[in-house]
């Protein structure tokens, strides 16, 4: 049973840019979560995405922009890069929010390099 | 809104020393709680969580953790620590009321020396 499997795991870009990332979730799970975790903090939500709507957000600017899929995965979009942008973007997948307990499971991340 | 504090930063012991790691949230509603580990080089994993019932959990690993209402406290322990718990260990909390969203603390870096 495969977990949470984040693309790519290492990325570089250059102040302006704009990424995606990507991301797949557990086995049975319907919804994704994508963290911003800089150096030597703890991960912040960044937004949650179920039945392919945006449901929460947390306190990130309009340049933060996601999307989930028919098949529950999911691409975190970040325009204008800057470089406090740098930073590992997590993805965590959970079961139903009618039936799951809050429970998170992470995928190793992808780690954003802004030059 | 929710917030999470964890005591202490950076954390060195010796092998078979004993674990306490610090952790208090500040959200008035009901709450679900999380410890989770993050090794070397690993993703994140679940050490332990509590929802409800006995205020005493216990995780994997040796691991576990104590749910004071009163103090908004859930503080992790180990009794007796080796070195493969070198990682770093973060608090989170989840209001019921705000669905699968975790608030998670700055973490702890432990260091176990051998």
């Amino acid at each position: 049973d495969a977990g949470v499997t984040q693309s790519p795991t290492h990325l570089i870009k250059t102040r302006g840019q704009q990424v995606t990332l990507r991301c797949s979730p557990k086995s049975g799970h319907d919804t994704v979560s994508w963290y911003q975790q800089a150096l030597g903090q703890g991960p912040q939500f960044i937004f949650q995405y179920y039945e392919e709507e945006e449901r929460q957000r947390g306190n990130f600017p309009d340049r933060f922009s996601g999307h989930q899929f028919p098949n529950y995965s999911s691409e975190l979009n970040v325009n204008a890069l800057l470089l406090g942008d740098s930073a590992l973007y997590l993805c965590a997948s959970s079961q139903p929010l009618t039936s799951g307990t809050g429970e998170l499971f992470f995928g190793e991340g992808s780690r954003l390099t802004v030059l | 809104a929710q917030s999470v504090s964890q005591h202490n930063h950076h954390v060195i012991l010796s092998e078979a020393a004993s674990l306490e790691l610090g952790c208090n949230y500040s959200y008035g509603g009901t709450v679900n709680l999380f410890w989770y580990v993050q090794y070397p080089g690993q993703h994140l994993q679940l050490l332990l969580k509590y929802f409800s019932g006995d205020p005493l959990v216990k995780g994997i690993k040796g691991f576990e953790a104590e749910f004071i209402k009163s103090k908004f406290s859930f503080n992790l322990r180990k009794p007796s620590v080796q070195w493969s718990d070198t990682a770093e260990y973060f608090c989170a909390v989840n209001a019921k009321a705000a669905g699968n969203k975790l608030t998670f603390g700055g973490g702890t870096r432990v260091l176990v020396k051998p």
